[in-house]
């Protein structure tokens, strides 16, 4: 099973809104990641928890906050958004596998939350 | 210079065609290559990975230059179902914290019937 499940699935919220996306696995990976897609352009990596400790932050501006309350599951928070923010976002997790086999730590991806900022 | 780079087509090709995709890569320490498809408002699904000796899954076929820092995608006997984006993606360690994929900007494939 490389199941990773992603919601909601479509979000629609305003500037001054604060909503929350979630992701969960249960593969018994630890190494989870959210990216950004924007329409016909490749996903952006924005951070990466490894073992629940954020580990790599894609200078992403602070309305958006991660969290990872545990080894399954992974949260972005989102406040104060703008348009342009509006995406796709994609939750991914790996085994988490260190040194140089992270070079070969395979990524699964979840369904995305579709989000507009109105 | 993009570290990953790809041509975005659109490839278009009838059922059957024999269709090829090249991705070229900048980072000399590059380690890991994969392949991964996307479907229109889908999430990137792997396709399979590709090894320095060149690997093949049934009509697909995967190769891996390094001398030449490029990874190729070859699909056989196009299926209607091929039709995606296809992305090259690239793994490189670095110092400190490491970048963990490294996406290609993805190669539009529609198969006509």
């Amino acid at each position: 099973d490389t199941e990773v499940t992603q919601t909601p699935k479509h979000l629609v919220m305003g500037m001054t809104n604060k909503k929350s996306l979630k992701c969960e696995q249960h593969m018994g990976h630890r190494a989870m990641y959210w990216y950004k897609q924007k329409a016909k352009k490749p996903p952006e990596l924005m951070f990466v928890y490894s073992y629940e400790k954020l580990s790599i932050n894609e200078s992403v501006p602070s309305r958006f906050s991660p969290e990872c309350p545990n080894s399954s599951l992974l949260n972005l928070h989102l406040h104060a958004l703008q348009p342009e923010d509006s995406a796709l976002y994609l939750c991914a997790s790996s085994r988490g596998l260190a040194g140089v086999q992270r070079a070969t730590d395979t990524q699964y991806f979840g369904p995305g939350t579709r989000l507009t900022v109105l | 210079r993009k570290e990953v780079e790809q041509d975005p087509g659109p490839f278009n090709v009838p059922e059957g065609a024999t269709v090829a995709f090249n991705c070229t890569y900048s980072n000399s320490a590059s380690q890991s290559f994969f392949w991964y498809r996307q479907d229109c408002r889908k999430e990137p699904k792997l396709l399979m990975s590709v090894y320095s000796s060149g690997n093949e899954d049934g009509r697909f076929t995967a190769q891996l230059n390094r001398a030449s820092q490029y990874i190729s995608l070859l699909i056989r006997d196009s299926k209607l179902s091929d039709s995606a984006t296809y992305l090259c993606v690239v793994i490189f360690l670095s110092s400190g914290s490491a970048r963990q994929l490294t996406f290609g900007s993805g190669t539009q494939l529609t198969v006509l019937p």
